[in-house]
C-alpha cells in the first residue's frame, strides 16, 4: 500500500534559517503529493501541493517538488519566520484503485524557530 | 462559505461510555473523511462517506466504531464503549463532488478517555 515517510524532528531553528523537510513516499500510479500545516490546536490546513511528476508547489515562501525519480516532495523555504512553527504533514493522495479517498500522512515533523 | 464545523471541539468521556463526534462539512460538500491521530503520530484515514453511504471504512476498527452521513444533518462518527486507547484527535476533512484529493479539514475533536 502507499506510504510517506518524514525527517524526524523535531527541527529547531533560528529566524531567517533556511528550513528543508524531507519526504519521500511509496505508492503506485501517479499519486498527488501535499503539504498540509498544522498549527497549536487547529486542524490540519492545506500549505501546497503538486498533482504530477516535476510540478513545484509553493506558499507563502514555502516550496516543494515532485521527484518521482527520488519518489521525494521535501518542502524547503528560503527564511523562516517566528511564526511558521507548527508540525507540518507530508501527504499523498493515491490514483485510485483501493486508494482512492485516502490521504496517507506521514508522521508529521514539529518546526520550532526561535527570534 | 463557513469551513468545515465540528464539535464538540473537546470531549470528555470515562470508560464504558459513548462519544458522539459530529461534523459538518463545507456548503455544497457532499464527501466527508475521517482521520484520527494518536498522540506523537501523524492522521490515519479512518472511514470515507457520501451522503447515505459508506464508500471506504478499511480504517475503521472492526468493533465499537461506527460513522453515518445522512441525507440531512451532519456526519456522525460514533464510538461505543471508549476505552483509553480511543483518547486521540478526530478531524474531519469534506471535499466538493466527485472526491478526491482537495480536502478541507474541521478543527478536530479531541476526545479524552478517563
Amino acid at each position: 500500500g502507499n506510504s510517506v515517510t518524514q525527517m524526524e524532528g523535531p527541527v529547531t531553528l533560528s529566524e531567517e534559517a533556511f528550513l528543508t523537510i524531507n519526504c519521500t513516499y511509496t505508492a503506485t500510479g501517479y499519486p498527488s503529493l501535499f503539504w498540509y500545516v498544522q498549527y497549536p490546536g487547529e486542524g490540519l490546513q492545506l500549505l501546497l501541493k503538486a498533482t504530477k511528476a516535476d510540478d513545484k508547489g509553493s506558499n507563502k515562501g514555502f516550496e516543494a517538488t515532485y521527484r518521482k525519480e527520488t519518489t521525494s516532495f521535501h518542502l524547503e523555504k528560503g527564511s523562516v519566520q517566528v511564526s511558521d512553527s507548527a508540525v507540518y504533514f507530508c501527504g499523498l493522495y493515491g490514483s485510485g484503485g483501493t486508494s482512492y479517498g485516502k490521504l496517507t500522512f506521514g508522521q508529521g515533523t514539529i518546526l520550532t524557530v526561535h527570534p | 462559505n463557513a469551513g468545515v464545523m465540528q464539535n464538540p471541539r473537546h470531549l470528555v468521556r470515562r470508560r464504558g461510555q459513548e462519544a458522539r463526534l459530529r461534523c459538518s462539512p463545507m456548503k455544497g460538500h457532499s464527501h466527508v473523511y475521517w482521520y484520527r491521530q494518536l498522540p506523537e503520530e501523524g492522521l490515519k484515514f479512518m472511514v470515507y462517506l457520501q451522503k447515505e453511504n459508506i464508500i471506504d471504512e478499511s480504517g475503521m476498527p472492526k468493533e465499537r466504531f461506527s460513522a453515518e452521513f445522512p441525507k440531512e444533518g451532519p456526519s456522525i462518527l460514533r464510538i461505543q464503549q471508549v476505552v483509553r486507547g480511543d483518547s486521540a484527535a478526530y478531524f474531519c476533512a469534506s471535499s466538493p463532488p466527485p472526491g478526491g484529493n482537495e480536502q478541507f479539514f474541521g478543527p478536530g475533536t479531541r476526545l479524552t478517555v478517563l
